[in-house]
């Protein structure tokens, strides 16, 4: 099944400082969205970006998505330490609409 | 504002024992779906419900997990009998009718023993 993969894995940076992380993914999409987890939480909806779109902001956060290199990253800009968490990319292959998660960017901003 | 609501929230159970989870959307959320989450690594697609219907259980188990979303309201997701590799966050979400966003409930994190 399609699945998105997350680069890094891991990340470690300075509040402050930005944080970007990268999403690929292997057939067409729909779709794409960036979620948030917090250490033994739920996850929660950052954004999603249509593959008809190439960039899209939010707040702190900035998505870009090339569908001609099949990869999305997310910026998060001024981190804080409250952004410390796991961030999955969740992928549609075409015509489906069923999600699929990567495994993860695990994201430490230090105070 | 409204929440996925799962119970319990932690398991703690014995190999070959039986488990039951259950979720309850978020109301008039008509995509109901079931992911298991170990740790380390993304949620992975247990079973999709679009009101009471399945739309996807290729990725269930199952020989020993069944799901159900008798009313196309909540739903229980069920292991018999559980194993150690069953141990997991098992997450619930739903959506809206016709649209992707998907709204998680907390989780239960269960542990066979």
């Amino acid at each position: 099944s399609q699945q998105g993969e997350e680069d890094p894995q891991a990340l470690s940076i300075q509040e402050g400082e930005n944080a970007t992380m990268n999403c690929s993914y292997k057939t067409s999409i729909n779709n794409l969205q960036w979620y948030r987890q917090n250490s033994g939480r739920g996850l929660v909806h950052l954004i999603l970006i249509r593959s008809n779109e190439r960039e899209k902001h939010s707040g702190r956060l900035r998505v870009t998505l090339d569908t001609s290199k099949k990869s999305s990253s997310l910026l998060i800009t001024a981190s804080r330490a409250a952004d410390t968490a796991s961030y999955f990319c969740a992928t549609d292959a075409g015509g489906s609409y069923i999600p699929t998660f990567g495994r993860g960017t695990s994201l430490i901003v230090h105070p | 504002e409204a929440e996925v609501a799962q119970s319990p929230r932690y398991k703690i159970t014995e190999k070959s024992q039986a488990v039951a989870f259950w979720c309850d959307p978020i109301s008039g959320h008509a995509t109901l779906y079931w992911y298991r989450q170990i740790l380390g690594q993304g949620p992975e697609l247990l079973v999709q419900f679009q009101d009471e219907s399945v739309v996807d259980d290729s990725q269930l188990p199952k020989d020993r997990f069944s799901a159900e979303r008798l009313k196309g309201v909540d739903s229980t997701l069920k292991i018999q009998p559980a194993e150690l590799g069953d141990s997991a966050m098992y997450l619930c979400a739903s959506t809206p009718r016709s649209q992707e966003t998907q709204y998680f409930g907390p989780g239960t994190r269960l542990l066979v023993l």
